[in-house]
């Protein structure tokens, strides 16, 4: 148990909906990331918190995407207009370190979009 | 050029074979490294990191060459539940969009 939680495992949508993720830390974790990976690929950074704010956003996360994590516990990541290139795994990732470079990653199991 | 580059194989090797790979990364200023597992739809979990001076965890053991700039992962005796995809990963600094995860490697254990 990676200490992750997210929610849903599995979406199917239609392109042009709106879609929203959550990930729950059990424990509280002021460092929380979203990443995106695609079949054949490597995940790929898509934002970061720390704590509530949100620190570093990638060139990926088009205006379409918003992420947020209001108390500094859960998050969710959104999606506005899905387009079918946004079908992917949604990633959520931990970390247990307080801010040294050995930053060990601990991810949530993600949520699987498809958009048809 | 690819900030973290692995071969994506497949590899396909006997059980109780030794099998290595590798991967180079761009970054001269990267701190630390990781190799993390990935089965089939699931999500990546860290198999161990990777220091200077090597690091071993039972059948498999991790090294870092600077000069070169690429980690190494061999597992020995290989098993069943080897079958994986290997994914290394490499933090080029403070910022998080620094952590950079390669491809992966595909492994496949065949009895």
């Amino acid at each position: 148990d990676t200490g992750v939680s997210q929610d849903p495992r599995h979406k199917i949508t239609k392109r042009g909906q709106n879609v929203t993720f959550r990930c729950d830390p059990i424990s509280e974790h002021n460092r929380l990331y979203w990443y995106r990976q695609t079949l054949g690929q490597g995940p790929e950074f898509l934002t970061y918190f720390q704590n509530e704010a949100q620190l570093e956003k990638s060139r990926l996360l088009s205006d379409r995407f918003s992420a947020e994590r209001p108390k500094g516990s859960f998050s969710t990541l959104e999606i506005q207009r899905t387009e079918q290139g946004d079908s992917a795994m949604y990633l959520c990732a931990i970390t247990h370190s307080q801010g040294s470079v050995d930053e060990k990653l601990f991810f949530g199991s993600g949520t699987q979009l498809s958009v048809l | 050029r690819k900030e973290v580059e692995q071969d994506p194989g497949p590899f396909n090797v006997p059980e109780g074979a030794t099998v290595a790979f590798n991967c180079t990364y761009s970054n001269s200023a990267s701190q630390s490294f990781f190799w993390y597992r990935q089965d089939c739809r699931k999500e990546p979990k860290l198999l161990m990191s990777v220091y200077s001076s090597g690091n071993e965890d039972g059948r498999f053991t991790a090294q870092l060459n600077r000069a070169s700039q690429y980690i190494s992962l061999l597992i020995r005796d290989s098993k069943l539940s080897d079958s994986a995809t290997y994914l290394c990963v490499v933090n080029g600094g403070s910022s998080a969009s620094k952590i950079i995860f390669g491809s992966g490697t595909r492994l496949s254990i065949r009895p």
